[in-house]
This record gives structure tokens, sequence and C-alpha cells, in this order.
């Protein structure tokens, strides 16, 4: 498909265990970003990459969380030693480069369904 | 440093008009959104104004931007049931990572 695409939509894991979360972006997108969505807790940001850029990691909640693009293109979230707090749906999103400045840009961000994940 | 703050909750009825509002502590914002996210899908696009704009006006929709005491809301006019979803405020200085609101989850009631 066009969009963004994330894998498993869902998963449930017990304490303890590591997740690995995937995002494929929308073909020619440089940017692609990792939030966390948690019930009263709104959107939170976790990581930024542009390009080949040092990611922004500064939204990483514990050194639990790690994640990597490969190719510029697809991206996972690794959740180590994973903890009841970390259930949440984690999204996914891409868009054009945003250091790039040209008269009809937005800054859009186009999001995957998102990856629901439980820890029991 | 930066925050986007929006409340959490609004109930309108049918064919009322809905003003969600929010707050940003970041001044050289340049980029403000309204996205939308309808029950277990990811969020999308509905309006942006950029930051040296007032007003904009697509549709039902009004954004306001008050730079100044850095306001941003959006109203819908006419609201229907299909416009029940929670609504997310957002704001970016462009080339760097969007910052986004708690939501704010609007109810119509039929």
């Amino acid at each position: 498909g066009a969009g963004v695409s994330q894998s498993p939509s869902n998963k449930v894991t017990e304490k303890g265990k590591d997740v690995e979360l995937r995002c494929d972006p929308i073909s020619g997108h440089t940017a692609l970003y990792w939030y966390r969505q948690s019930l009263g807790q709104g959107l939170e940001f976790l990581i930024y990459f542009q390009g080949n850029s040092a990611p922004d990691k500064s939204g990483l909640p514990s050194d639990r969380f790690s994640a990597e693009r490969t190719g510029g293109s697809v991206s996972t979230l690794t959740i180590q030693r994973t903890q009841q707090e970390d259930s949440a749906v984690y999204l996914c999103a891409s868009s054009l480069d945003p250091t790039v400045v040209w008269a009809d840009a937005t800054g859009e961000l186009f999001f995957g369904e998102g990856s629901r994940l439980t820890v029991l | 440093g930066e925050d986007v703050e929006q409340s959490l909750f609004l109930s309108v009825r049918e064919g009322d008009s809905s003003v969600i509002n929010c707050t940003y502590t970041d001044s050289s914002s340049t980029y403000l959104y309204w996205y939308k996210q309808e029950p277990g899908a990811g969020l999308q696009l509905l309006t942006y104004i950029f930051s040296n704009m007032d007003m904009k006006q697509d549709q039902r929709l009004t954004v306001l931007l008050n730079k100044k005491d850095k306001h941003l809301s959006l109203r819908i006019a006419d609201t229907q049931t299909g416009d029940s979803a929670i609504y997310f405020c957002a704001e970016s200085k462009g080339g760097f990572k969007t910052i986004f609101g708690a939501g704010t989850r609007l109810f119509v009631k039929a």
C-alpha cells in the first residue's frame, strides 16, 4: 500500500520479555517518527530520524527503549525487559524532508494505524 | 521548553458549533496543526496554519491563531456525529520534531 505500515497491529507479551515493533514508511519520506499513545497521557514523542543525521532520541523514556532505521527506510522500535507501564499504542509517522522549505510545504506527518502493546 | 496543552473532553449537540482550544509554549513555532484521530485509526492532518497567519477557514473548519497569547483554536461549524473523534493540536518549527498535545475527545450528541 501507499501508506505507513506498522506491524504487528497487536502484541501481547509477558512482563520481562523483549518486543520489536516495525514501521515501514511511505516511499520517499526521509523523516520518520515514533510516538506513544497511552490512556490519559496523550501522544508522547519518542524518537525522530531525519535522513542520515543522528536521531533525536530525547523522548525515549528509559534505556530499555531503542530504535534503529536501516537503509533510511524501515524502522524497528525495540523495548527490552517490558514492564506493564509500557502498555500503549505505538504510532509511527513519516514525512517529507522537514529541513527543506518549499512553497507548499506543510510539514504534514502521515501516521500508521499503530501497534497496540499489552504487557501482562 | 516545548509544551502543548488542550482540554481532554468536549461534548456538543449535533448542529451546534464546537470550539477546541490549545495553548503552546514555543514562540518560535512555524507551523501549527490540528490532527484528527478516529477510533482504531492513526492520526490524519485536518488543517494547519502558518505562524504568520491569524485565521484560516476551510469549509466547516475555522482556525484562529493568537500568537501573542500562544493560543490556537479550532471551530467546527454545524458539528455532525461523524465529527466525533480525538482532535490533537500540534506545533513544529520546521525541520524539527512535531510536538502534540494530549488530544481533546469530542463527543457529538444526536
